[in-house]
């Protein structure tokens, strides 16, 4: 089946600690890969994606994920995170041809100054 | 430029009532896609439009219906409301299918 796994419900860290957050897929085919990240009560806003090239990808804020299809993953990263990262983070694909995200469970995120 | 707008932000209905979302897409941008977000959960897909054509259903029951109007706008109509349709709506456009998906601060809805 075609799905999204983030293995961390919760991840805590300090103000200045490095981040990464998990993210596998099972899909037949190169997904698009996508993290989103949404604050409390607020929709969801686009943190970086992969289409493909590059397997390393850099986004808004500070975030870069690296595509790995060797381990279908699309791990988050961040070298410092601030107190304004926390929040929840999902991980998405497109299946069924692109007519449809596919969403991870999401990582809660909180930041301990 | 403006992202996506949706309309109402919160709203309230008790079961066996009918509620209409309403979204905006970012101008120019010609796909609009719905999902809903329960509690806890990741977004679940239920609709995408394409130029005023359905091309794509979530596992949702009939009570779910959507369009989109000729100027790429969309409602998502909901019929028979259960205390389960109780979620956040979220609406995502894109300017085709394949594309990038941006969404909306989307529509809380609360059914008692």
């Amino acid at each position: 089946a075609q799905s999204v796994t983030q293995p961390d419900i919760h991840i805590t860290v300090s103000e200045g600690a490095s981040l990464e957050l998990r993210c596998n897929y099972s899909y037949g085919a190169t997904p698009y890969l996508f993290w989103y990240v949404q604050s409390p009560g607020q929709g969801l806003q686009l943190l970086l994606k992969y289409f493909s090239g590059d397997t390393l990808v850099q986004g808004i804020k500070g975030f870069e994920a690296e595509f790995k299809r060797s381990q279908s993953s699309f791990n988050l990263r961040k070298p410092s995170v601030h107190w304004s990262d926390a929040a929840e983070y999902f991980c998405a694909f497109f299946t069924g041809g692109g007519n449809k995200l596919t969403f991870g469970t999401g990582t809660q995120l909180k930041v301990e100054l | 430029d403006a992202g996506v707008t949706q309309s109402p932000t919160h709203l309230i209905k008790t079961r066996g009532q009918h509620v209409t979302l309403r979204c905006s897409p970012i101008s120019g941008h010609k796909s609009v896609s719905w999902y809903q977000q329960v509690l806890g959960q990741g977004p679940q897909f239920i609709f995408q439009y394409y130029e005023k054509e359905e091309r794509g259903r979530g596992n949702f029951p009939d009570r779910f219906s959507a369009r989109q109007f000729p100027n790429y706008s969309s409602e998502l109509n909901v019929n028979a409301l259960l205390l389960g349709d109780s979620a956040l709506y979220l609406c995502a456009s894109s300017l085709a299918l394949g594309e990038t998906q941006y969404f909306g601060p989307g529509t809380r809805l609360l059914v008692l």
